[in-house]
């Protein structure tokens, strides 16, 4: 069973749109984060939230955490190549438990 | 600043060889160390994780093993690799044990097991 199930697992757009990709959960989460990993690397963090409802903005990306904190989502306006790469979210459910993985949104941006 | 390495990039091994790859942190003490295994379409699984020297949890069975023989260097190990081990290896460390620290990955091992 997969505890954080994002959505979609693939997408391309072209240049200049917009789009949004998910993670939900039936948990609860006390932090969750983003990350975004490029082909034959590892995931480098973008992002982390703790309160239910907060919004991030990084530069042209904007991060929502649910109320409940049970789901988040990525919302990126104006894509752009450089925006390619598989990103993941990554919920911890306790303190004291480690980091789980969605399985992530491979997103392609087409020039 | 804090780097991490692994080793090797990329390594191609028959069914039934031994393993063993290598993950070592700089510029910091006594990080948390994780093992995790990425198969295409299955996300970041995690192996294993490390609190200190010599203190291993295992997060799924397999024939996999993890040994943290210095505070800043952690082993992925088998003794006889299997079809299913293929996969991109990654090695991450953290500094807190905190609800919202971040995980710094290193570059991945590729392992094609044939």
């Amino acid at each position: 069973t997969q505890l954080l199930e994002q959505s979609p697992q693939f997408l391309s757009i072209q240049e200049g749109e917009n789009l949004t990709v998910y993670c939900n959960s039936s948990s609860v989460f006390s932090s969750l984060q983003w990350y975004r990993q490029e082909p034959g690397e590892g995931p480098v963090l973008l992002v982390t939230v703790v309160t239910g409802g907060e919004v991030k903005k990084l530069k042209r990306l904007t991060f929502q955490f649910g109320d409940a904190r049970k789901d988040s989502s990525l919302h990126i306006t104006a894509a752009q190549p450089g925006d390619t790469g598989l990103y993941l979210c990554a919920g911890r459910v306790s303190e004291n438990t480690p980091l789980v993985f969605g399985k992530g949104t491979r997103l392609s941006v087409i020039a | 600043s804090q780097t991490i390495h692994q080793w090797p990039a990329t390594l191609v091994q028959p069914v039934g060889s031994p393993l063993s790859l290598e993950c070592t942190v700089e510029g910091t003490s006594n990080p948390n160390l994780y093992w995790y295994r990425q198969a295409a379409g299955r996300g970041l699984q995690l192996l294993f994780y490390s609190v200190g020297i010599g203190q291993i949890s295992s997060e799924v069975p397999q024939n996999l093993s993890a040994s943290r023989p210095q505070d800043r260097q952690f082993i992925l190990s088998s003794k006889k690799l299997l079809l299913s081990d293929s996969g991109f290896y990654l090695c991450a460390w953290s500094s807190l044990a905190g609800f919202a620290d971040t995980q710094y990955f290193g570059p991945g091992t590729r392992l094609t097991v044939l």
